[in-house]
């Protein structure tokens, strides 16, 4: 148990469709992370919140939509995706937002787009 | 942005044996960190050295940093089959971004 929780843990989704991904920390920390890990490449960094406000967005197609209505909360809004975005999400936080502090992982939601 | 380079990419070991694995970079680092991850699971943090320390220890676990060299090094000693994972270095550069490398598998057998 990470205080990072993600929902759901398994995702499949038809390329038309328009699905969620849920983030809840419990850590009080100010900064959530999403993470997008595919095989064989490095962890890929998509979005970053401090305090609610997006800090960074690294070009990720808008076809991924994140929301943060809260410190605790993140969002990942996914539509009309791609067989390419199955992946591993991982959402995550700190407690603020300088580089280099210590990351609390989620369990990750597994995306499957068919 | 530069990442880490984990070396070797799988490793396969006797429980009880210890583990060595290690990651280079090409450039300044303000602190590098090594992550676990458990197959199909989020990454756990291990343990965080700063540019300015050469060596940590956490439990089993042994970190240690050659800035000279641009490497650095995890070492678990008396490894068990439930230290099965995969093994990550993250960088924190002088440009303030933080990188993942690709990892290192680490396989314990009984």
């Amino acid at each position: 148990e990470t205080g990072v929780t993600q929902t759901p843990r398994h995702l499949v989704m038809g390329m038309t469709n328009k699905k969620s991904l849920k983030c809840e920390q419990h850590l009080g920390h100010n900064a959530m992370y999403w993470y997008k890990q595919s095989a064989k490449k490095p962890l890929e960094l998509m979005f970053v919140y401090s305090l609610e406000e997006r800090v960074e967005n690294n070009s990720v197609p808008s076809r991924f939509s994140p929301e943060c209505p809260n410190s605790s909360h993140l969002f990942l809004h996914l539509h009309t995706l791609q067989p390419e975005d199955s992946a591993l999400y991982l959402c995550a936080s700190s407690p603020d937002r300088v580089v280099g502090n210590t990351i609390y992982f989620g369990e990750g939601s597994w995306l499957t787009v068919v | 942005s530069q990442q880490g380079e984990e070396d070797p990419q799988a490793l396969s070991i006797q429980e009880g044996e210890n583990a060595t694995m290690n990651c280079s970079y090409k450039t300044s680092i303000n602190n590098l960190q090594w992550y676990r991850q458990n197959s199909g699971r989020g990454l756990v943090h291990l343990i965080l050295i700063r540019s300015n320390e050469r060596e940590k220890h956490s439990g089993r676990l042994r970190v240690t940093l050659d800035t000279s060299k641009k490497s650095s090094s995890l070492l678990i000693t008396a490894s068990r089959a439930a230290d099965t994972a995969s093994y990550f270095c993250a960088l924190t550069g002088t440009a303030s971004k933080l990188t993942f490398g690709t990892g290192t598998r680490l396989q314990v057998t009984l």
